[in-house]
Order: C-alpha cells, then sequence, then structure tokens
C-alpha cells in the first residue's frame, strides 16, 4: 500500500519562530509537491521537486524554502513564521513516468497554526 | 494561463439522487484532468483521470466523469449519491509535458439521508 506520510497533523507554532514540515514517501517518486489549502482557494502550490536537490517555485514560495537531500524525503521550511501562513499543508509525491498522466498521492496533510 | 474552474461552492443532493459536481478548464495543449476527494482532516484521494480515448471514465466508488472537449468540461457524476459521498471535491488539470498540476477552488458535496 503505497503511503505518504506527514511529521505531524496538528502544528501551533508563535510568530517568529521557524518551522519545519516533514514528508515522506514509500513510493521511489521522482516528483514530490508541497501545498497550501485555504478554504475558496484550494490547494496551492508552494515548491515542488522533481528529483534530489532539485527545487522549482510554485505559485506562492513566498516566506517559505525547501530540502530534498534524499528522493524519499521533502522538507518545507518557514523561516520566520508569520499569522498569514496558518493553513492546511498538503505534501504529495508522483511518479515521473513517461509524461503527464500519473496521479499525485498525498500525505494526510499538518494543520498549522501560528500565533 | 492555466485554470480550473469549479462553478459551485456546494452540491446538496439526496440520497439515491443521481449527483453531478461540475469542472470547467482552461489550457494550454492537451489537457490530462483527474479528480480528487478529499474527506474530513484527511488527505485528498485520487478519484479518476481522463488521459485520452473514451470521453467517460470510471474511477473509484462508483464514480464517472464525462470528459467534453467542446465545452472544455469534465463534470464529475454518480448515478445514485450515498451519504457516506459527502466530502471536498477537486478537480485538477495538468498539461502536456508539464509538471504542476492545477487545482479548482473545491466543491462541498453534501449528501443527505
Amino acid at each position: 500500500d503505497v503511503k505518504v506520510t506527514q511529521s505531524s497533523r496538528y502544528l501551533v507554532k508563535r510568530t517568529g519562530e521557524k518551522v519545519f514540515l516533514e514528508c515522506v514517501q514509500d513510493m521511489d517518486h521522482e516528483n514530490m509537491f508541497w501545498y497550501r489549502q485555504d478554504p475558496g482557494l484550494g490547494l496551492r502550490l508552494i515548491y515542488f521537486s522533481y528529483d534530489v536537490k532539485m527545487k522549482e517555485k510554485g505559485d506562492i514560495p513566498e516566506g517559505y524554502s525547501v530540502s530534498r537531500e534524499k528522493k524519499e524525503r521533502f522538507s518545507l521550511i518557514l523561516e520566520s513564521a508569520s499569522t498569514n501562513q496558518t493553513s492546511m499543508y498538503l505534501c504529495a509525491s508522483t511518479h515521473l513516468g513517461t509524461g503527464a498522466d500519473n496521479e499525485q498521492f498525498f500525505g494526510p496533510g499538518t494543520r498549522l497554526t501560528v500565533l | 494561463a492555466q485554470s480550473v474552474a469549479q462553478p459551485e461552492d456546494q452540491v446538496n443532493v439526496a440520497e439515491g439522487n443521481p449527483l453531478t459536481v461540475k469542472c470547467t478548464y482552461s489550457v494550454s495543449g492537451n489537457p490530462y484532468l483527474f479528480w480528487y476527494v478529499q474527506y474530513p482532516n484527511r488527505g485528498l484521494q485520487f478519484l479518476l483521470k481522463y488521459i485520452t480515448g473514451d470521453n467517460l471514465v470510471k474511477g473509484s466508488y462508483g464514480f464517472e466523469a464525462e470528459f467534453n472537449k467542446s465545452q472544455t468540461s469534465f463534470h464529475l457524476k454518480k448515478p445514485s449519491a450515498l451519504v457516506s459521498d459527502s466530502a471536498l471535491y477537486f478537480c485538477a488539470v495538468r498539461y502536456n509535458y508539464g509538471q504542476n498540476f492545477v487545482f479548482g477552488p473545491g466543491t462541498r458535496l453534501s449528501v443527505l439521508p
């Protein structure tokens, strides 16, 4: 059974703290993604990675950075958390395959609250 | 620019009745279209996808979706709704040779007993 896991389901942090969100997949997928989900806005792509040590900015990268040192692990970092980063964060992965037709597999999400 | 629209924030349907959740898209090139479902406090789960071929695709839990190129739509359907189908549904599109998925804003489906 394929699996994407995220380090925390719920997280509460204070403004200015450095926050690490970890994501691990066991499917040997090349591509990994970080989204944030906000009501009425759907999922917005923060960063994605198509290989180890490779990263690309998504639609809303400001205030975030990422790290992919190993193929199975993709970390999202909030360098200095702010209240407007309170959100649900979803990690996903997908096999590269021969084209763009492979679906994503999602983790359960991390609900982050920044006070 | 690519975009996905789900024109209804909320869809209510009685149990046993057919349901439709609408999705329209705007992309350049040939689209790959996906539906995902999200149950409360869970991540998204893949339901079905259209890649090529038959315009009617069947997926998990009895759901199906019809690709209509002329109307640039990919509506999700089920002949007989269950209360357990109540969830948040997302339409997504990916285009040829691209890496990114674009998601719609989501539609909350409520199936009433």
